[in-house]
Protein backbone atom coordinates (compact mmCIF):
# COMPACT_ATOMS: atom_id res chain seq x y z
CA UNK A 1 0.00 0.00 0.00
CA UNK A 2 1.38 3.55 -0.81
CA UNK A 3 2.54 5.81 2.28
CA UNK A 4 2.07 9.44 2.03
CA UNK A 5 3.51 11.14 -0.48
CA UNK A 6 4.87 14.41 0.09
CA UNK A 7 6.36 16.42 -3.06
CA UNK A 8 9.19 18.17 -3.38
CA UNK A 9 11.50 16.10 -1.33
CA UNK A 10 14.03 18.87 -1.24
CA UNK A 11 13.65 22.51 -1.95
CA UNK A 12 15.94 25.67 -2.47
CA UNK A 13 14.47 29.01 -2.86
CA UNK A 14 15.16 33.07 -2.08
CA UNK A 15 13.72 35.08 0.75
CA UNK A 16 10.15 36.19 -0.53
CA UNK A 17 9.30 33.61 -2.43
CA UNK A 18 6.43 31.14 -2.33
CA UNK A 19 6.56 28.41 -1.12
CA UNK A 20 3.66 25.13 -2.00
CA UNK A 21 4.56 21.86 -0.10
CA UNK A 22 2.05 19.20 -1.74
CA UNK A 23 0.97 15.99 0.37
CA UNK A 24 -1.21 12.90 -0.80
CA UNK A 25 -2.71 11.06 2.42
CA UNK A 26 -2.96 7.10 2.32
CA UNK A 27 -5.95 6.33 1.27
CA UNK A 28 -8.94 6.20 3.51
CA UNK A 29 -7.30 8.08 6.25
CA UNK A 30 -9.94 10.67 7.57
CA UNK A 31 -7.29 13.12 9.53
CA UNK A 32 -4.31 14.65 7.96
CA UNK A 33 -1.57 17.01 9.52
CA UNK A 34 1.06 19.23 8.72
CA UNK A 35 4.55 19.04 10.74
CA UNK A 36 7.36 21.25 11.06
CA UNK A 37 10.56 19.90 12.15
CA UNK A 38 13.72 22.08 12.91
CA UNK A 39 16.56 21.77 15.16
CA UNK A 40 15.88 24.19 18.11
CA UNK A 41 11.86 23.24 18.47
CA UNK A 42 11.85 19.61 17.62
CA UNK A 43 8.71 18.53 15.67
CA UNK A 44 6.04 21.10 16.12
CA UNK A 45 1.92 20.58 14.48
CA UNK A 46 1.28 22.99 12.57
CA UNK A 47 -2.66 22.22 11.44
CA UNK A 48 -4.75 19.53 11.19
CA UNK A 49 -7.80 18.18 9.34
CA UNK A 50 -10.46 15.81 9.67
CA UNK A 51 -12.83 14.99 6.80
CA UNK A 52 -11.22 17.86 4.72
CA UNK A 53 -11.79 20.47 7.33
CA UNK A 54 -9.05 22.25 9.10
CA UNK A 55 -9.73 21.88 12.90
CA UNK A 56 -7.12 23.26 14.90
CA UNK A 57 -4.22 25.37 12.97
CA UNK A 58 -3.14 27.40 16.37
CA UNK A 59 0.40 25.46 15.78
CA UNK A 60 1.07 27.70 12.14
CA UNK A 61 3.49 29.98 13.00
CA UNK A 62 2.18 33.08 10.51
CA UNK A 63 -0.11 34.70 8.52
CA UNK A 64 2.18 33.90 5.88
CA UNK A 65 1.59 30.00 6.11
CA UNK A 66 -1.83 28.71 5.03
CA UNK A 67 -2.90 25.14 4.64
CA UNK A 68 -5.74 23.73 2.46
CA UNK A 69 -7.25 20.33 2.09
CA UNK A 70 -9.68 20.66 -1.25
CA UNK A 71 -10.45 16.47 -1.03
CA UNK A 72 -9.52 13.62 0.79
CA UNK A 73 -6.55 12.87 -1.13
CA UNK A 74 -4.86 15.84 -1.30
CA UNK A 75 -3.38 18.69 1.13
CA UNK A 76 -1.26 22.06 0.18
CA UNK A 77 0.73 24.18 2.69
CA UNK A 78 1.70 27.27 1.06
CA UNK A 79 4.49 30.25 2.53
CA UNK A 80 3.68 32.97 1.06
CA UNK A 81 6.54 35.26 1.21
CA UNK A 82 8.91 32.75 2.44
CA UNK A 83 11.78 33.48 5.32
CA UNK A 84 14.91 32.10 6.02
CA UNK A 85 13.68 31.18 9.55
CA UNK A 86 10.94 28.97 7.80
CA UNK A 87 14.08 26.71 6.67
CA UNK A 88 12.95 23.37 8.17
CA UNK A 89 11.55 19.38 6.90
CA UNK A 90 7.92 19.82 6.77
CA UNK A 91 6.41 16.67 7.40
CA UNK A 92 2.28 15.88 5.92
CA UNK A 93 1.24 13.10 7.92
CA UNK A 94 -2.27 10.84 7.94
CA UNK A 95 -4.36 8.76 10.22
CA UNK A 96 -7.24 6.85 10.96
CA UNK A 97 -10.26 8.23 13.11
CA UNK A 98 -8.73 9.64 15.97
CA UNK A 99 -9.96 6.88 18.74
CA UNK A 100 -9.48 3.82 20.04
CA UNK A 101 -9.38 2.05 16.70
CA UNK A 102 -6.92 3.86 15.04
CA UNK A 103 -4.97 7.15 16.19
CA UNK A 104 -1.47 5.39 14.92
CA UNK A 105 -0.09 8.45 12.54
CA UNK A 106 1.86 7.52 9.49
CA UNK A 107 4.27 10.32 8.63
CA UNK A 108 5.66 11.05 4.39
CA UNK A 109 9.18 11.41 3.72
CA UNK A 110 9.22 15.08 4.78
CA UNK A 111 10.34 17.96 2.44
CA UNK A 112 13.27 20.02 3.28
CA UNK A 113 12.71 23.59 2.56
CA UNK A 114 15.78 25.55 2.38
CA UNK A 115 14.98 29.62 2.36
CA UNK A 116 18.25 31.48 0.97
CA UNK B 1 -0.55 19.21 30.80
CA UNK B 2 0.29 16.45 28.85
CA UNK B 3 4.34 16.40 28.78
CA UNK B 4 6.97 13.82 27.41
CA UNK B 5 10.47 13.33 28.33
CA UNK B 6 13.80 11.75 26.89
CA UNK B 7 16.22 12.41 29.52
CA UNK B 8 18.95 10.61 26.97
CA UNK B 9 19.67 13.43 24.34
CA UNK B 10 22.36 11.01 22.82
CA UNK B 11 23.49 7.47 23.13
CA UNK B 12 26.69 5.95 21.82
CA UNK B 13 27.01 1.92 21.89
CA UNK B 14 29.23 -0.25 20.19
CA UNK B 15 27.11 -2.87 18.18
CA UNK B 16 26.00 -5.99 19.60
CA UNK B 17 25.58 -4.14 23.16
CA UNK B 18 22.03 -4.03 24.45
CA UNK B 19 20.25 -0.56 24.72
CA UNK B 20 17.54 1.07 26.47
CA UNK B 21 15.74 4.48 25.56
CA UNK B 22 14.16 6.19 28.50
CA UNK B 23 10.37 8.20 27.82
CA UNK B 24 8.72 9.28 31.09
CA UNK B 25 5.42 10.68 30.08
CA UNK B 26 3.01 12.98 32.11
CA UNK B 27 -0.91 13.08 31.66
CA UNK B 28 -4.31 13.60 33.50
CA UNK B 29 -6.06 11.47 30.95
CA UNK B 30 -7.52 8.30 32.25
CA UNK B 31 -7.03 6.80 28.36
CA UNK B 32 -4.25 7.64 26.43
CA UNK B 33 -1.87 6.16 23.98
CA UNK B 34 2.16 6.13 24.10
CA UNK B 35 3.90 5.75 20.68
CA UNK B 36 7.55 5.15 19.48
CA UNK B 37 8.66 6.21 16.33
CA UNK B 38 12.32 6.24 14.28
CA UNK B 39 14.31 8.75 12.37
CA UNK B 40 16.92 7.34 10.54
CA UNK B 41 19.51 9.49 9.14
CA UNK B 42 17.43 9.96 5.47
CA UNK B 43 14.61 11.62 7.50
CA UNK B 44 11.24 10.04 7.13
CA UNK B 45 9.97 9.29 10.45
CA UNK B 46 8.62 5.56 11.09
CA UNK B 47 6.51 4.21 13.28
CA UNK B 48 7.48 1.35 15.71
CA UNK B 49 4.74 0.69 17.95
CA UNK B 50 1.15 2.05 19.82
CA UNK B 51 0.61 1.24 23.89
CA UNK B 52 -2.97 1.05 24.88
CA UNK B 53 -2.83 2.97 28.45
CA UNK B 54 -5.12 0.24 29.68
CA UNK B 55 -2.81 -2.75 28.28
CA UNK B 56 0.02 -2.92 30.17
CA UNK B 57 1.83 -6.29 28.64
CA UNK B 58 4.91 -5.36 27.50
CA UNK B 59 5.93 -6.34 23.89
CA UNK B 60 8.34 -7.51 21.82
CA UNK B 61 9.42 -7.55 18.48
CA UNK B 62 12.40 -9.47 16.89
CA UNK B 63 15.34 -6.94 18.63
CA UNK B 64 13.17 -4.75 20.14
CA UNK B 65 11.22 -4.63 23.24
CA UNK B 66 9.17 -2.24 25.08
CA UNK B 67 8.11 -1.79 28.91
CA UNK B 68 5.16 0.18 29.59
CA UNK B 69 4.84 0.77 33.58
CA UNK B 70 1.87 3.19 34.42
CA UNK B 71 3.06 2.95 37.83
CA UNK B 72 6.07 4.93 37.17
CA UNK B 73 4.70 6.27 34.04
CA UNK B 74 7.51 5.13 32.36
CA UNK B 75 7.58 3.66 28.32
CA UNK B 76 10.71 1.98 27.66
CA UNK B 77 12.54 1.13 24.52
CA UNK B 78 15.21 -1.83 24.85
CA UNK B 79 17.01 -2.64 21.37
CA UNK B 80 18.90 -6.18 22.16
CA UNK B 81 21.95 -6.77 20.25
CA UNK B 82 22.17 -3.29 18.41
CA UNK B 83 23.46 -3.07 15.01
CA UNK B 84 24.63 0.16 13.13
CA UNK B 85 21.24 0.00 11.03
CA UNK B 86 19.55 1.43 14.31
CA UNK B 87 21.43 4.29 14.63
CA UNK B 88 18.72 7.00 14.25
CA UNK B 89 16.79 9.45 16.23
CA UNK B 90 14.09 8.01 18.33
CA UNK B 91 10.89 9.81 19.58
CA UNK B 92 8.79 9.11 21.94
CA UNK B 93 5.32 10.08 22.04
CA UNK B 94 2.17 10.84 23.86
CA UNK B 95 -1.80 11.44 22.89
CA UNK B 96 -4.92 11.44 24.79
CA UNK B 97 -8.45 10.33 23.65
CA UNK B 98 -10.61 12.96 24.39
CA UNK B 99 -11.75 15.74 22.05
CA UNK B 100 -9.78 19.00 21.33
CA UNK B 101 -6.26 18.97 21.94
CA UNK B 102 -5.83 15.98 23.32
CA UNK B 103 -6.03 14.77 19.38
CA UNK B 104 -2.58 16.19 19.20
CA UNK B 105 0.65 13.95 19.47
CA UNK B 106 3.01 15.22 22.76
CA UNK B 107 6.72 14.86 21.59
CA UNK B 108 9.48 13.93 23.52
CA UNK B 109 13.08 15.85 22.56
CA UNK B 110 13.87 12.38 20.98
CA UNK B 111 17.41 10.49 21.73
CA UNK B 112 19.94 10.41 19.16
CA UNK B 113 21.07 6.64 19.08
CA UNK B 114 24.78 5.70 17.09
CA UNK B 115 25.81 1.95 17.11
CA UNK B 116 29.29 1.93 16.16
CA UNK B 117 30.89 -1.10 14.36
Amino acid sequence: DAGVIQSPRHEVTEMGQEVTLRCKPISGHDYLFWYRQTMMRGLELLIYFNNNVPIDDSGMPEDRFSAKMPNASFSTLKIQPSEPRDSAVYFCASSLEWGARGNTIYFGEGSWLTVV
Amino acid sequence: AQKVTQAQTEISVVEKEDVTLDCVYETRDTTYYLFWYKQPPSGELVFLIRRNSFDEQNEISGRYSWNFQKSTSSFNFTITASQVVDSAVYFCALSGKGAGNNRKLIWGLGTSLAVNP
